[in-house]
């Protein structure tokens, strides 16, 4: 099981991004994809997941309106698009998965992207 | 929201020393504990779950404990990989969330 991650992204204050998690070696719609922010220096925050099957997503309150999370089944590829980015979306943001075991016990990582909010 | 408290938030050790991490949630999560380690620059990799059950490949001197409120990570015989920080989770729902964080160093 591998999880590729998009590269870095230098983006501006007020804009969007989209990040793109790539999976390999299982069934992609097997296991929830989820999101996790990590400001530097700072400690993991869980921004949500979605279920390849069915495109169900489950948000943290604090992400709605900022995460959007799809996927297409076709290239095994997640998505998490942040909108209205201001300096405090900067941060590395990893996807993860459960693999297979319980729900919320991420198996899997992603190696991260780093978004950078700067003028 | 479930709130997760670890202690301490850092902590010096040498090799071959035992170490214990814990870990307090805001209300009862059963067993549904996670642990990761996270060393710098790197992916978190996930060591523990369900309180106490091993991932895969993990080395037996990892342990994981406790149930309700209150839980811990031993490690014993510090070796040298052992050294980067970690976190502890709840998968008792959503939304997960982590503790603060606890920083292994070496002495």
């Amino acid at each position: 099981v591998q999880l590729q991650q998009s590269g870095a992204e230098l983006v501006r204050p007020g804009a969007s991004v989209k990040i793109s998690c790539k999976a390999f070696g299982y069934t992609f719609t097997n296991h929830h994809i989820n999101w996790v922010k990590q400001r530097p220096g700072q400690g993991l925050d869980w921004i949500g997941y979605i279920n390849p099957y069915n495109d169900y997503t489950s948000y943290n309150q604090k992400f709605k309106g900022k995460a959007t999370l799809t996927v297409d089944k076709s290239s095994s590829t997640a998505y998490m698009e942040l909108s209205s980015l201001t300096s405090e979306d900067s941060a590395v943001y990893y996807c993860a998965s459960e693999g297979g075991l319980y729900y919320g016990t991420f198996a899997y990582w992603g190696q991260g992207t780093l978004v950078t909010v700067s003028a | 929201d479930i709130q997760m408290t670890q202690s301490p938030a850092s902590l010096s050790a040498s090799v071959g020393e035992t170490v214990t991490i814990t870990c307090r949630a805001s209300e009862n999560i059963y067993s549904y504990l996670a642990w990761y380690q996270q060393k710098q620059g790197k992916s978190p990799q996930l060591l523990v779950y369900n309180a106490k059950t091993l991932a895969e490949g993990v080395p037996s001197r990892f342990s994981g404990s406790g149930s309700g409120t209150q839980f811990s990570l031993k490690i014993n015989s510090l070796q040298p990989e052992d050294f980067g920080s970690y976190y502890c989770q709840h998968h008792y729902g959503t939304p997960y969330t982590f503790g603060g964080g606890t920083k292994l160093e070496i002495k």
